[in-house]
């Protein structure tokens, strides 16, 4: 069974602190996503990569970094954290264009719910 | 940025209501259209994958169609129940690279 995992379900962080999300696939996927999820707006993407130390930004990354030091591992960095920050925090995979067809799905972990004070 | 609609945006039926609801798309640039079922607690999970203009496609009680030319699918759910409760994401893809998520209609069924 595929599956990706999140370091957290919950997380609440202080304004200011540095925060990581870790992601981790084990399907051998060269393609990974950070995506948030906010109240009557679409997964917005923010960081993608499609290969070990390769990113690219998304629709919405300022304020994010990433990091992906090995295929199966990306992280995501708020670097300080602010309260607009407050949101769900989706990672997701799919393989690349070598590992299977172009039109393949993502697929997702459980999410992480920040919320910043 | 294309934008991506879905409606409605939330949705209440009774269990073995059939419903169903729409995701617009912009028809230029298509590469695949994609739905997600999401629910509470879990991961989203795909449930279909559409890249041919008239495409239907059957999941037990749930289908979609595809209108490539006039950018629409719709996802239909025949005698709906309370487990089909769930968050129902669109996502077009534009390149293999490139997608761009619906805001999702939130269907509730009540026993």
């Amino acid at each position: 069974d595929v599956k990706v995992t999140q370091s957290s379900r919950y997380l609440v962080k202080r304004t200011g602190e540095k925060v990581f999300l870790e992601c981790v696939q084990d399907m051998d996927h060269e393609n990974m996503f950070w995506y948030r999820q906010d109240p009557g707006l679409g997964l917005r993407l923010i960081y993608f990569s499609y290969d070990v130390k390769m990113k690219e930004k998304g629709d919405i990354p300022e304020g994010y970094s990433v990091s992906r030091e090995k295929k199966e591992r990306f992280s995501l960095i708020l670097e300080s954290a602010s309260t607009n920050q407050t949101s769900m925090y989706l990672c997701a995979s799919s393989p690349g264009l070598a590992g299977g067809s172009s039109y393949n799905e993502q697929f997702f972990g459980p999410g992480t719910r920040l919320t910043v004070l | 940025i294309l934008n991506v609609e879905q409606s409605p945006q939330s949705l209440h039926v009774q269990e073995g209501d059939s419903t169903n609801f729409t995701c617009s798309f912009p028809s230029s640039n298509f590469y695949a259209l994609h739905w997600y079922r999401w629910e509470t607690a879990k991961s989203p999970e795909a449930l279909f994958v559409m890249t041919l203009n008239g495409d239907e496609k059957k999941k037990g009680r749930i289908s979609a169609t595809l209108n490539t030319k006039e950018g629409y699918s719709y996802l239909y759910i025949k005698g709906s129940q309370p487990e089909d409760s769930a968050t129902y994401l669109c996502a077009s893809k534009t390149s293999y690279d490139k997608v761009i998520f619906g805001p999702g209609t939130s269907l509730s069924v009540i026993p």
